[in-house]
């Protein structure tokens, strides 16, 4: 079945340090959807960006991410983290062959200090 | 807009009691329905989904089911709480079987049993 592998657990980085999250993921179909979404503390999870199209760079909020077909990457960027930054991040894979299903990945803590 | 209410806010359970979760959509006609179950630490896991009234898919068994009694309310349910269903359990939608499943998550039930 379908998988995602990202970077997990705790995140700790400097305000002002660039962001990086990895996502890589395993799926059967060609054309996967893959979503980041974030959660912050005592919030549902919302959705940070997506993309189904390969080598093209996706941007929101400060953070950009690049579906890589050829290495089933998706990895989370941001050029410089701000306190706000912390949160719950998950990278997210969408099985369209078989319909609404979409498969988290076990998700990082992000801390962003001053 | 669109707006997903999902209640209780908080349910503090028994061992063996039975238990029931809602979500309610507005402002958006059939929509495709959602559970997640997300335990503490843990990332988020799909128990079902439903794209029309009357029909709910199994995701993943955990002596729950789900309902979907009107085209905008999803409920969760089951007759015999057990220790391991304790966590946070969301409601999502989205607009669109085919296309990139992007979700909308409620506020969500943090469920504590004791």
């Amino acid at each position: 079945g379908d998988s995602v592998t990202q970077t997990e657990g705790l995140v700790t980085l400097t305000e002002g340090l660039p962001v990086m999250l990895n996502c890589t993921y395993q799926t059967i179909y060609s054309n996967p959807f893959l979503f980041w979404y974030v959660q912050h503390l005592n919030e549902s999870p919302r959705l940070l960006l997506k993309s189904f199209t390969d080598n093209k760079r996706t941007e929101h909020q400060g953070f950009h991410a690049t579906l890589h077909k050829s290495s089933s990457s998706f990895h989370l960027q941001k050029s410089s983290a701000q306190l706000s930054d912390s949160a719950l991040y998950y990278c997210a894979l969408s099985d369209r062959g078989t319909g609404s299903k979409l498969s988290f990945g076990k998700g990082a803590k992000l801390t962003v200090s001053p | 807009a669109q707006t997903i209410h999902q209640w209780p806010v908080a349910e503090i359970k028994a061992v063996g009691s039975p238990l029931s979760l809602g979500c309610t959509i507005k402002g958006k006609s059939s929509p495709n329905l959602y559970w997640y179950w997300q335990a503490t630490g843990g990332t988020l896991q799909q128990l079902f989904y439903s794209i029309t009234v009357g029909q709910v898919e199994s995701v993943v068994q955990l002596n729950l089911s789900a309902s979907r009694p009107k085209d905008d309310q999803f409920i969760l349910s089951t007759e015999k709480l057990l220790l391991s269903h304790s966590g946070f359990y969301l409601c999502a939608w989205s607009p669109d079987w085919a296309s990139a499943e992007t979700l909308y998550f409620g506020s969500g039930t943090r469920l504590t049993v004791l």
